[in-house]
Formats: C-alpha cells, structure tokens, sequence
C-alpha cells in the first residue's frame, strides 16, 4: 500500500506570495492532519480534515487554511507569507478507528520564505 | 506548562544498552498515546502506540503508560547505532475529532 504522498517537496517563496501545498493519504484514511515543524518550536497541529470538514484547529492565524475532498485528498494554504512561515510542513493521515488514532507522515513539503 | 513535557537530551547510551525515553501530558483525558521516530532530515515515523495502563512490547521496544502518573515511558533494548534519532512522544484526545500534541522530542545517540 503506498504512503502518504505530499507535493511540492521543496518550495521557494517570497513575503506576501501565497501557497498552496497538496496531501494525498492512505489509501483507505478519511483523516488528514496537518502540521508545521520548525527547529524552535517542534511539531506543531494546525488542523484535522475528515470527510471533507474541519474537525480541530490549532492555534495559527487565519492566514492558514485548509480543505479536504471527496477522495480525501487535502490541501493546505498560506496566504501573506510571512518570514516564520518557512518550515517543514507534515501531512498525517488516519484511519480514524474509535480505539485509536495511529497516524501516518508523509515526506513533508520544505518551504522557505525569503 | 506545556501539555506534554520530554526531555531533550541528548541521552548517550552504549550500543547494547538499554535506553529510557520518558514523557509527561498535562490532559487526563488523553486517551490514546504515541512514539515516533525522527531521523534527521525525514519525517516522523510511528513505532509504538499505547492506549491502556501497563506495558506493550513490539521487539525491542517496550511502550509503558500510567495515566495516574500522567506518564509514558518507551524502553529500546539491546540499543543499536541506527536507534540514534529524535524520538517524539504524541498524546491525543478525541475531541469531536482527534487533536494530537506532540513533545519536542529526545535526542538518542547509541555510541558504537
């Protein structure tokens, strides 16, 4: 079964330009979550997509967002991009069993705002 | 406080020893619980999830949790040199959904 796939892998951006990055999960997970990791701040939740809603969101301004379709594939994006933007951006996906909620990373898009 | 708390080493153990990663999570009503692996430059990687009191074994890998104590634990026996990574405890809650909060992660290094 193939991993969870994420595109681009790197990406250049300057201040103020917008991004868009793509997740396409397991087949079979409806549960996508996104996550920015940076070296001073680790890994750190910014939201949970199943069957295309938002389910949790954590604590980054609006200038984050998401969405989700019907083939669970997600997306995420950066509107005003802003220097501490760059960071390793993680997509995980689940099966979204009651008695867990193991997830899955994919490689992880690198982007940097200059 | 930070919801959950990990040591970040480094930890330096002996190839063949026994390494001890400890976490602490501030929810109570945490409910399912989790370590990755990290290589530098890579993604995290699942190796063990815990969900009830006690110990679960996977290989070398011992998952220990206490939701009195609010603490999980994860032993790597008989440590190799490819054990050396960041090993990130994970904590979820089932929210409506479910909200993960990872820990800043243990530094491992297994000396040769």
């Amino acid at each position: 079964k193939a991993g969870v796939t994420q595109t681009p892998r790197y990406l250049i951006k300057t201040r103020g330009q917008q991004v868009t990055l793509s997740c396409s999960p397991i087949s079979g997970h409806r549960s996508v979550s996104w996550y920015q990791q940076t070296p001073g701040q680790g890994l750190q939740f910014l939201f949970e997509y199943f069957s295309e809603t938002q389910r949790n969101k954590g604590n980054f301004p609006g200038r984050f967002s998401g969405r989700q379709f019907s083939n669970s594939r997600s997306e995420m994006n950066v509107s005003t991009l802003e220097l501490g933007d760059s960071a390793l951006y993680l997509c995980a996906s689940s099966m979204d069993r009651d008695a867990g909620y193991e997830q899955y990373f994919g490689p992880g898009t690198r982007l940097t705002v200059t | 406080q930070k919801e959950v708390e990990q040591n970040s080493g480094p930890l330096s153990v002996p190839e063949g020893a026994i390494a001890s990663l400890n976490c602490t999570y501030s929810d109570r009503v945490s409910q399912s619980f989790f370590w990755y692996r990290q290589y530098s430059g890579k993604s995290p990687e699942l190796i063990m999830s815990i969900y009830s009191n006690g110990d679960k074994e996977d290989g070398r890998f011992t998952a220990q949790l206490n939701k009195a104590s609010q603490y999980v634990s994860l032993l790597i026996r008989d440590s190799q040199p490819s054990d050396s990574a960041t090993y990130l405890c994970a904590v979820s809650r089932n929210t409506g959904g479910f909200k993960t909060i990872f820990g800043a992660g243990t530094r491992l290094f297994v000396k040769a």
